[in-house]
């Protein structure tokens, strides 16, 4: 069956470092693959999208990565801040965008 | 703000009653999607109209059921509520991209449900 996993663990970094959330997938052969953010109670909003034969895309202090032979895609928060704690989603699929159940990361002042 | 407009923000109802949630989509999409989330489970996709058509489904219960009007605002029915239906649900919409979404959803806040 198809899968979508991402760390199960929350994520707790210090203010300014870097933020590394993974998200692996299963029986997907994705043309591309998208990061959301979701705080609390409300909904999700779109981040970054990156298409199966983009390897890197950046936006502002967002980098993400895509690998379809390890069927991965990294997410980097650099110089991380508190205002970016939420819970970050990624999510792929055609038709029926499929969503991981995403990593909660918490940026200590 | 989305773009994307839900009704009822939140809704508190009884085991084995019968609620309509609404859902305006942003300007100009043509595409309308309804996902549930409840605490222990992540962001589960049940649906999704194009233009006025179904295109594709989730593990969506046949006790729900939603439709997408010609003014494109959709309202998913949830009937014979049982407890483990209190949930927030999410609509979200996406461009005219065509048969396949290649775009970013633009989701609403969400309408919370509490079944008692």
């Amino acid at each position: 069956s198809q899968k979508i996993e991402q760390n199960s663990e929350a994520l707790n970094i210090q203010e300014g470092k870097t933020a590394t959330l993974t998200c692996n997938y299963t029986n997907y052969s994705p043309a591309y693959l998208q990061w959301y953010r979701q705080d609390p109670g409300r909904g999700p909003v779109f981040l970054l999208l990156i298409r199966e034969n983009e390897k890197e895309k950046r936006k502002e202090r967002l980098k993400v990565t895509f690998d379809t032979t390890l069927k991965q895609s990294l997410f980097h928060i650099t110089a991380s801040q508190p205002a970016d704690s939420a819970t970050y989603l990624c999510a792929l699929g055609d038709y029926k965008l499929s969503f991981g159940a995403g990593t909660t990361v918490t940026v200590r002042a | 703000d989305s773009g994307v407009t839900q009704t009822p923000k939140h809704l508190i109802t009884a085991t084995g009653q019968r609620v309509t949630l609404r859902c305006s989509p942003r300007s100009g999409d043509l595409s309308v999607y309804w996902y549930q989330q409840s605490l222990d489970q992540g962001l589960q996709f049940l649906i999704q109209y194009y233009n006025g058509e179904e295109r594709a489904k989730g593990n969506i219960l046949e006790r729900f059921s939603a439709q997408q009007f010609p003014d494109l605002h959709s309202e998913l029915n949830l009937s014979s509520l049982e407890l483990g239906d209190s949930a927030l649900y999410f609509c979200a919409s996406s461009g005219p991209s065509g048969t396949t979404n290649t775009g970013e959803l633009f989701f609403g806040e969400g309408s919370r449900l509490t079944v008692l």
